[in-house]
Formats: C-alpha cells, sequence, structure tokens
C-alpha cells in the first residue's frame, strides 16, 4: 500500500463548480499535512496547510480526518487558472522533515 | 528575496556518467531536502541537508550522493547514471516548517 494515495483524475470541471479532492494516508504517527499545487513542468506550490479544526483561504478549504487518516481538498467557484496537478503531502514529524508526496490529481477546468 | 534556485536548468548525460545538480536555498533557510520526481509520479525523497550533515535519507542508492555547504546551499551528486534516473529533481529548502521548492533540474539520460 502507499504512503499517500489519491485518485489520479484526471477531473474536468466546468468553470464556476466546485471540485473536491480526497487522499488518504497509511502513517498514523504523521504529524503534519498539506496540500501542493503543480503546474505542467513547474515546481510544486505549497497551497495550504490542513489542520483537524479545518481552514479555509478565499475559495480552498482543507480537512483533516486524523481517525480515517483522510484528507480533503474543496474549491469552490472554480477559476480556468485552477487548472493543475493537486498534490496531497504528508509529513512524518513537525517541521523539517521528510514530505510524502501522493502521485497528484489532475484538474482541468472547462470554460 | 531570491526564492529557492537550481542550476542548470537541463541537462543531457551518457548512461555511465556522473551528474552534480546544484541548490541556492531561500533566504534565511538553514535546511535543504532532495526529491527526484518521475514523469506522472509525485516527488520522492533522496535525502535531506541540515547543519552540513545529512539528516535524513530516502530509499535510494549510494550512487546518490550530497553536500551542504557553510551558505547552506547543497548538490546533488548521481554517479554511474542509469537510464531510470532521468527525471525532475527538486530541492527544497525549509526552517522549521514549511518547504519551498525551486524550479527543478531537469536530467535526461540517454
Amino acid at each position: 500500500r502507499k504512503e499517500v494515495e489519491q485518485d489520479p483524475g484526471p477531473f474536468n470541471v466546468p468553470e464556476g463548480a466546485t471540485v473536491a479532492f480526497n487522499c488518504t494516508y497509511s502513517n498514523s504517527a504523521s504529524q503534519s499535512f498539506f496540500w501542493y499545487r503543480q503546474d505542467c513542468r513547474k515546481e510544486p506550490k505549497l497551497l495550504m496547510s490542513v489542520y483537524s479544526s479545518g481552514n479555509e483561504d478565499g475559495r480552498f478549504t482543507a480537512q483533516l480526518n486524523r481517525a480515517s487518516q483522510y484528507i480533503s481538498l474543496l474549491i469552490r467557484d472554480s477559476k480556468l487558472s485552477d487548472s493543475a496537478t493537486y498534490l496531497c503531502v504528508v509529513e512524518s514529524n513537525f517541521g523539517n522533515e521528510k514530505l510524502t508526496f501522493g502521485t497528484g490529481t489532475r484538474l482541468t477546468i472547462i470554460p | 528575496d531570491a526564492g529557492v534556485t537550481q542550476s542548470p536548468t537541463h541537462l543531457i548525460k551518457t548512461r555511465g556518467q556522473q551528474v552534480t545538480l546544484r541548490c541556492s536555498p531561500k533566504s534565511g533557510h538553514d535546511t535543504v531536502s532532495w526529491y527526484q520526481q518521475a514523469l506522472g509520479q509525485g516527488p520522492q525523497f533522496i535525502f535531506q541537508y541540515y547543519e552540513e550533515e545529512e539528516r535524513q535519507r530516502g530509499n535510494f542508492p549510494d550512487r546518490f550522493s550530497g553536500h551542504q555547504f557553510p551558505n547552506y546551499s547543497s548538490e546533488l551528486n548521481v554517479n554511474a547514471l542509469l537510464l531510470g534516473d532521468s527525471a525532475l529533481y527538486l530541492c527544497a529548502s525549509s526552517l522549521a516548517g514549511a518547504q519551498y521548492f525551486g524550479p527543478g533540474t531537469r536530467l535526461t539520460v540517454t
């Protein structure tokens, strides 16, 4: 079983729609969780950290369920510029530890 | 404030050769991690350097080695290149927090 599992997609979603991504992780000792965004042939960029209480940044909402070892990302009112690959990322301890990435979910927003 | 920089941008090598990739961390960051990203996959952790020492290592053979300099910049060396080493090599820097990635070096082994 992979340490971090994501549905690779692709997700093709009309502009303005809401889209949700899910991710599961196998290491129950994992401490920190993130969503990164990666555009084609570019480096991953931190989108947001994920907390048990849930957190929101504009149109983006992330949620963590430690009991189920499940992480989610919700994008509301999707824009063409949201087209990218979204990487679910888990860190074994707090700060400066290795990141374990999922394979990524490819999202394309259709005009 | 410059972000993480990497050089070269692209590189083509032949099987059996050796390669050195370079990374300069974001200003103020003291930790450098290296990742390998094959096409269609997420990045895979190679190793991490802190205070000029290798602090953690992923499941990569000894052909992969590295170094960190007093100014926190880092090098990744790969010996005896294999075709399967073709990938995007990413450097990330951090300071007790989230990791920020450089643009990567795209290595092609022929």
